[in-house]
């Protein structure tokens, strides 16, 4: 079974610029996560979606960042524009709410410039 | 609110030593509480999960943490630490009215010592 699925590993941008990261969750998993995790710190939800819908967003900062998870599949997440604080690894996780037990991807390490 | 406290963010043994890395959360309600690893540049990867079945919680790798209710810790053991072993290790807690929704403590940094 194909585990969850991030692309870029790794992106390096200036402040200002926009990026976007992408995640294919575990096949038949509606439930879907992205997380952000700062330097030695834990990671922290962002946005939590069930199929299409977001039904926890609070912590994510709208002014800049962005979330959609069109068909229900995969997700894509948006940062615009970058600022120097927003340099962390960002990480999609998915389930199917069995034990609450959550896989998650390998991540995709931001540095902004 | 619900929150994870892990006591330690370096702890260094030396190889075939015992390994403790301490969790404790704060929460209310039963929780489901987890232990993932996190090698560099690498996703977290579960070890074991606490659900309510039994308290003693075998994993991967020889890994296995105990629930204590009263104490409302669920502290990682491993008798005998290995080279391998060292990466950063992070608890997780579930439950209550975050459901669905994992509230992490702030992680371990194992180094292990030949």
């Amino acid at each position: 079974e194909a585990g969850v699925v991030q692309s870029p590993r790794y992106k390096i941008i200036e402040k200002k610029q926009p990026v976007a990261f992408w995640c294919n969750p575990i096949s038949g998993h509606n439930t879907l996560y992205w997380y952000r995790q700062n330097l030695g710190q834990g990671p922290e939800l962002l946005i939590r979606y069930e199929n299409e819908e977001a039904v926890d967003d609070s912590q994510l900062p709208k002014d800049r960042f962005s979330a959609e998870r069109l068909k229900g599949v995969d997700s894509t997440l948006k940062i615009q524009p970058a600022e120097l604080g927003d340099s962390a690894v960002y990480l999609c996780a998915s389930t199917t709410f069995v034990d609450n037990e959550q896989f998650f991807g390998p991540g995709t390490r931001l540095t902004v410039l | 609110a619900q929150s994870v406290t892990q006591l330690g963010s370096h702890v260094s043994v030396s190889e075939g030593a015992l390994v403790l890395l301490r969790c404790n959360y704060s929460s209310s309600v039963p929780p489901y509480l987890f232990w993932y690893v996190q090698y560099p540049n690498q996703g977290l990867q579960l070890l074991l999960k606490y659900t309510s079945a039994a308290t003693l919680v075998k994993g991967i790798n020889g890994f296995e943490a105990e629930f204590k209710k009263s104490e409302t810790s669920f502290h990682l053991t491993k008798p005998s630490a290995h080279m391998s072993d060292a990466a950063e290790y992070f608890c997780a807690y579930a439950g209550g009215t975050s459901y669905g929704k994992l509230t992490f403590g702030q992680g371990t940094i194992l180094t292990v010592h030949p």
